[in-house]
């Protein structure tokens, strides 16, 4: 079957970095995306990764390793306003989105 | 960006009342749309993903005839909960894409929050 994990809540302090992980197994593999999801509203979109290695924009970064199944967004300087939720999907051979469950990140003081 | 619109944002109503949810992508062309379903704490499930002037292909579990999908254009695609029991009180979210086989990401509207009394 397709899965997907990250875990579901770090805590982080504000100003720090924080590295969010995801582990994928799915059928086929079209890119791994990154969203933002706050208490209530609907994701946005962060990050797009097909080739391996890192992208970066801004203070948030993401890492991907096809071989690995494994990618990973990181967020610098961090802000009380990145408190939210962190969603990897993934888009197999059929561009159908597996989604995670997503990492609930609680950024504190 | 890429702009999609989803109206209403927040709907009460009574038991045994039907629901329209509309989402519309406002500057690009919609091939797919996808309908998604979000409890509280809890991660987005998918419902059902259509592509412009054809059926909708519904996830395992979801009724096709208690949650009608429409995708007549482009630019917009309905949802309505036929009739709404509060065990339908959810987050509803739509997304578009613009190509059916596109790695672009899918865009999301805001989200209607459904509460059903």
């Amino acid at each position: 079957g397709q899965n997907i994990d990250q875990p579901t809540e770090m805590t982080a302090t504000e100003g720090a970095i924080v590295q969010i992980n995801c582990t994928y197994q799915t059928s086929g593999f079209n890119g791994l995306f990154w969203y933002q999801q706050h208490a209530g509203e609907a994701p946005t979109f962060l990050s797009y990764n097909v080739l391996d290695g890192l992208e970066e924009k801004g203070r948030f970064s993401s890492f991907l390793s096809r071989s690995k199944g494994y990618s990973y967004l990181l967020l610098k300087e961090l802000q009380m306003k990145d408190s939210a939720s962190y969603l990897c999907a993934v888009l197999d051979s059929n561009y159908q989105l597996i989604w995670g469950a997503g990492t609930k990140l609680i950024i504190k003081p | 960006g890429a702009v999609v619109s989803q109206h209403p944002s927040w709907v009460i109503c009574k038991s045994g009342t039907s629901v329209k949810i509309e989402c519309r992508s406002l500057d690009f062309q919609a091939t797919t749309m996808f309908w998604y379903r979000q409890f509280p704490k809890q991660s987005l499930m998918l419902m059902a993903t259509s592509n412009e002037g054809s059926k909708a292909t519904y996830e395992q579990g979801v009724e096709k005839d208690k949650f009608l999908i429409n995708h007549a254009s482009l630019t917009l695609s309905t949802l309505t909960v036929t009739s709404a029991h509060p065990e339908d009180s959810s987050f509803y979210i739509c997304s578009a894409r613009g190509d059916r086989f596109d790695n672009q990401p899918q865009h999301f509207g805001d989200g209607t929050r459904l509460s059903i009394l």
